[in-house]
Parts: structure tokens; C-alpha cells; sequence
């Protein structure tokens, strides 16, 4: 099986602008959530979807949006770019089976998105 | 708000020796606790993960310890060898969301 696909791995951006990150999950897998990563703030949580419904959302701006489609495929939007959104998203998928509690996520490589 | 606390931040040991992280979460809904394992330019990987219903899990040299009273769950790494050395994540999760430490550093030194 494919694992969870991202693209593009890199991103240069300037301020001001926006951009779309596009994540493919494992198939079978209807969970996607994205993670933003900077060096000494560890992972931190962005949303979650499942069957193209957010259910749950982190602490961020509302220039950070998403959403996912009915394949499951998910994109992540970031308006009005700032400095401070250089970091490295990750997507991760899930295979939600009831009756069994939070399952493990399997992450992507990454964006890596640098913003100047 | 809901976090989580890791610590320590970077742990040098020597090889052959055994390694601790512990983490503490706030959240008294969370019922799941995964720890990942992440390497210089790659993705995170999961390593061993533990349920609110259990209070060790144990697999070849690692183990994951958790007390739901404190608050509290660990990693143990014994025997650690170089391929080791990474960054470690725990996490702590509930209703559809996770949250993650800062991360610890491991170098086990040959």
C-alpha cells in the first residue's frame, strides 16, 4: 500500500501571498489531520477531517484553512503568508474503525514552506 | 488549555546504556498515548503506543509506562544502540485531535 503522499515537498513563498498543500492519505484511510512543525514547538495540531467534515481544530489564525474531499484527499490553504509560517506541515491519515478508540497516524513527508 | 510537557529536551547516552522520557498531559479525556520516533529529514513513525486501559506495554527494548492518576506515561529504551539516536515525540490524545511534546533529543554515543 502507498503511504500518505504530500505535495509539493517545498514551498518558497513571500509574504503577502497565499498557498495550497495538498495531502494524499493511505487508501482505505478517511481520517487526514496536518501538523505544523517548528524547531523547539514540536508538532502542533491544525485540523482534522473525516469524511469532508472538520472535527476538531487547533489554536491557529483563521488565515489557516482546509478541507478534504470525498476521496478522502485533503488540502491545507494559508492566506496573507507570514515569516513566521516557514515550518514543515505534515498530514497524517487514520483508519477509523468504531468501537476501537483513537487510532495510530501514519504521517507524509512533509512541505517544507519557507516564507520570505 | 490542553498541552503536553516532555522532558527532557536532549538525552546523551552511552550505547548499551537504557534511556527515559517522560511526559505529562493536562487533559483528563485523552485515552491514548503514542510515541513516535523521528529521524534526521523523515516523517515520524510510530514506535509503541498505549491505552488508558493499560498500564505497561513492552516491546523488544521498549516499553511505555502510564499512570492515569499523576498523569503521567514514559518511554524506556534499554540496550539503546546508535540507530537510536533521534528525536522522540509523545502524545496524548482524545476526541479526534492529538497533542504533541516538544520533543526529545536522543544521542547514544558510541
Amino acid at each position: 500500500k502507498a503511504g500518505v503522499t504530500q505535495t509539493p515537498r517545498y514551498l518558497i513563498k513571500t509574504r503577502g501571498q497565499q498557498v495550497t498543500l495538498s495531502c494524499s492519505p493511505i487508501s482505505g484511510h478517511r481520517s487526514v489531520s496536518w501538523y505544523q512543525q517548528t524547531p523547539g514547538q514540536g508538532l502542533q495540531f491544525l485540523f482534522e477531517y473525516f469524511s469532508e467534515t472538520q472535527r476538531n481544530k487547533g489554536n491557529f489564525p483563521g488565515r489557516f484553512s482546509g478541507r478534504q474531499f470525498s476521496n478522502s484527499r485533503s488540502e491545507m490553504n494559508v492566506s496573507t503568508l507570514e515569516l513566521g509560517d516557514s515550518a514543515l506541515y505534515l498530514c497524517a491519515s487514520s483508519l477509523v474503525s468504531p468501537g476501537q478508540g483513537q487510532p495510530p497516524l501514519h504521517f507524509g513527508n512533509g512541505t517544507r514552506l519557507t516564507v520570505t | 488549555g490542553e498541552n503536553v510537557e516532555q522532558h527532557p529536551s536532549t538525552l546523551s547516552v552511552q550505547e548499551g546504556d537504557s534511556a527515559v522520557i517522560k511526559c505529562t498531559y493536562s487533559d483528563s479525556a485523552s485515552n491514548y498515548f503514542p510515541w513516535y520516533k523521528q529521524e534526521l529529514g523523515k516523517r515520524p513513525q510510530l514506535i509503541i503506543d498505549i491505552r488508558s486501559n493499560v498500564g505497561e506495554k513492552k516491546d523488544q527494548r521498549i516499553a511505555v509506562t502510564l499512570n492515569k492518576t499523576a498523569k503521567h506515561f514514559s518511554l524506556h529504551i534499554t540496550e539503546t544502540q546508535p540507530e537510536d539516536s533521534a528525536v522522540y515525540f509523545c502524545a496524548a490524545s482524545g476526541t479526534y485531535k492529538y497533542i504533541f511534546g516538544t520533543g526529545t533529543r536522543l544521542k547514544v554515543l558510541a
